[in-house]
């Protein structure tokens, strides 16, 4: 089992519609949780870290499921600008490397 | 304030040369990753230095790659006798790299695109 797993879509919705990714993780004692946003051609840019009581930031909502190992997040009202791929990140904390996922990719249609 | 800085941003190469991509992380930065991402793919983990520990190779593909972490600030990934499958985005990545969760973030340079003719 990967370490970290995405669904690599694409997810193609249109403008206005509320979409969610998971993303699950195999090592139960990893402490931090992060999503990014890489668009075409650019490097990763950090989008939210996700918090055991979850968090919300704007139309972006992250979750945190420990006993399921997975992570998820909700983008709500999508718009064309949210067109990207979005990559889960874990860390097992310490001083351990992270692991990035190998991302989902949004589009979004008009 | 200054973030992440590669450089060459771009490189073109003919096969079986050698080449070096530097990278510059935050000031204060402890720890520093190494990433490739081929055209259409995921983020391919290369190297991990934190502070002096013994940097976390695993990811290194062959032994044509390595990479060093001078005075625990910049690093420079070393490409030896290039193939063409090693072209692709080159991204280094620091973060503060102290124990906590908010301090695991990443933050990513602009990449240096090599190309091997």
């Amino acid at each position: 089992r990967k370490e970290v797993e995405q669904d690599p879509g694409p997810f193609n919705v249109p403008e206005g519609a509320t979409v969610a990714f998971n993303c699950t993780y195999s090592n139960s004692a990893s402490q931090s949780f992060f999503w990014y946003r890489q668009d075409c051609r650019k490097e990763p840019k950090l989008l939210m870290s996700v918090y055991s009581s979850g968090n919300e930031d704007g139309r972006f909502t992250a979750q945190l499921n420990r006993a399921s190992q997975y992570i998820s997040l909700l983008i709500r009202d999508s718009k064309l600008s949210d067109s990207a791929t979005y990559l889960c990140v874990v860390s097992p904390g310490g001083y351990q490397k992270v692991t990035f996922g190998t991302g989902t990719k949004l589009q979004v249609i008009p | 304030g200054a973030g992440v800085s590669q450089s060459p941003s771009n490189k073109v190469t003919e096969k079986g040369k050698d080449v070096e991509l530097r990278c510059d992380p935050i000031s204060g930065h402890t720890a520093l990753y190494w990433y490739r991402q081929r055209l259409g793919q995921g983020l391919e983990f290369l190297i991990y230095f934190q502070g002096n520990s013994a940097p976390d190779k695993s990811g290194l593909p062959s032994d044509r790659f390595s990479a060093e972490r001078t005075g625990g600030s910049v690093s420079t990934l070393t490409i030896q006798r290039t193939q063409q499958e090693d072209s692709a985005v080159y991204l280094c990545a620091s973060s503060l790299g102290i124990r906590g969760t908010r301090t695991d973030t990443q933050y990513f340079g602009p990449g240096t695109r090599l190309t091997v003719l």
